[in-house]
């Protein structure tokens, strides 16, 4: 375990769902991040949280909704997916958004919309 | 933004080999950071090496900032080694820290 959990491991969704991400950090960080993560491809940053407060937003479509209720969980809520939004998502993250070291990932939930 | 790229995209190995992994990048950077992900995808964080040289048993990465390249030294490789390993590099320019990361290198290592 690298001190950050995600859950679900995996999740099946049709279209028309809502299911939700969960990550929670047990390193007492302050920064949070999603990342997502297709076949592929560069891992690509989606959010970025520093203290509870969203700093970044990488241009991620309306039907992803991060939402930190504290620095120690992070949810990502999803809502009429895409087929081509299936992929691996990460959540990491890090003693502060000015951090220098310490990046830590969780082992993602790898998800797949039919 | 910032442009990293790595080389080979993939790279089969025996037991016992031993190679280099190359990751060049388009600007100046604060941090840089190599990563292995297993094949259940976990992503373990092996260096943070923005200049200099640094060892960890059969790993050891290599920065050379001014020109713009880090290299990762795997020396005897165990099947357990297999996996992506990623660059993944930080700049405080653009406002805000991010990680960048490069495609990867997929590593296969043969009994």
């Amino acid at each position: 375990e690298t001190g950050v959990t995600q859950t679900p491991r995996h999740l099946v969704m049709g279209m028309t769902n809502k299911k939700s991400l969960k990550c929670e950090q047990h390193l007492g960080h302050n920064a949070m991040y999603w990342y997502k993560q297709s076949a592929k491809k560069p891992l690509e940053l989606m959010f970025v949280y520093s203290l509870e407060e969203r700093v970044e937003n990488n241009s991620v479509p309306s039907r992803f909704s991060p939402e930190c209720p504290n620095s120690s969980h992070l949810f990502l809520h999803l809502h009429t997916l895409q087929p081509e939004d299936s992929a691996l998502y990460l959540c990491a993250s890090s003693p502060s958004r000015h951090w220098d070291y310490g990046y830590t990932f969780g082992s993602g939930t790898r998800l797949t919309v039919v | 933004g910032i442009q990293v790229e790595q080389s080979p995209p993939d790279l089969i190995l025996q037991e016992g080999a031993n190679s280099t992994l190359r990751c060049n990048f388009s600007d100046s950077v604060n941090n840089l950071q190599w990563f292995h992900q297993n094949p259940w995808g976990q992503l373990i964080n092996l260096f943070y090496i923005p200049s200099g040289t640094k060892q960890n048993g059969r790993l050891s990465a290599t920065t050379v900032a001014t020109e713009r390249y880090s290299l990762l030294y795997i020396s005897s490789s165990q099947t357990t080694d297999s996996g992506v390993y990623f660059c993944a590099v930080g700049s405080r320019t653009g406002g805000g820290n991010k990680l960048t990361f490069g495609t990867g290198t997929q590593l296969k290592v043969e009994l």
